[in-house]
């Protein structure tokens, strides 16, 4: 079975630019996290979505970031303008229900310079 | 304070030893506990979810301490290859919305 699956594996870009970061989860899985992975913390929920509906979006800082999951399969990740703060690991994760467990995806590590 | 707290380690234990790592949550409505393993690089995987009871997998023990508010992972004759970061998470029901704790870093060697 194919697991989650992101893109592109890194990103690096000059702060100010846009960057979007894409991801389709495990087929089947309805619910789909996206996380922030800052070097030596664990992971942060942003957004989570039950198919095509985000119903968790507290976390997500909304001013310059976005996501969406139009047809409830995969869901692209956006921030712009890409401050130096923003240099992470964006990882993406799915259930099959909110209920059962959270596969990640290998993320997107993001450099801005 | 933080939400999960973990000693950052790292703990540098040789082949065959017994280690034990300990958590804290600072929110008494938790309802389900899990540790992750994150190896260097990689994604987060679960490793094993943790029970009132406490339970077992092979050579790791997972103990949950409600009073107290901690948990703990005990693992037996460690590994080489369990040499990694070990996340506690904590969620206030299931799976939903899981809280990570900064992790623990463990390296085994020869």
């Amino acid at each position: 079975e194919a697991g989650v699956v992101q893109s592109p594996r890194y990103k690096i870009i000059e702060k100010k630019q846009p960057v979007a970061f894409w991801c389709n989860p495990i087929s089947g899985h309805n619910t789909l996290y996206w996380y922030l992975q800052n070097l030596g913390q664990g992971p942060e929920l942003l957004i989570r979505y039950e198919n095509e509906e985000a119903v968790d979006d507290s976390q997500l800082p909304k001013d310059r970031f976005s996501a969406e999951r139009l047809k409830g399969v995969d869901s692209t990740l956006k921030i712009q303008p890409a401050e130096l703060g923003d240099s992470a690991v964006y990882l993406c994760a799915s259930s099959f229900s909110k209920a059962s467990g959270q596969f990640f995806g290998p993320g997107t590590r993001l450099t801005v310079t | 304070r933080k939400e999960v707290e973990q000693d950052p380690g790292p703990f540098n234990v040789p082949e065959g030893a017994t280690v034990a790592f300990n958590c804290t949550y600072s929110n008494s409505a938790s309802q389900s506990f899990f540790w992750y393993r994150q190896d260097c690089r990689k994604e987060p995987k679960l490793l094993m979810s943790v029970y009132s009871s406490g339970n077992e997998d092979g050579r790791f023990t997972a103990q949950l301490n409600r009073a107290s508010q901690y948990i703990s992972l005990l693992i037996r004759d460690s590994k080489l290859s369990d040499s990694a970061t070990y996340l506690c998470v904590v969620s206030l029901g299931g799976y939903n919305k899981l809280i990570f704790g900064a992790g623990t870093r463990l390296a085994v060697h020869p």
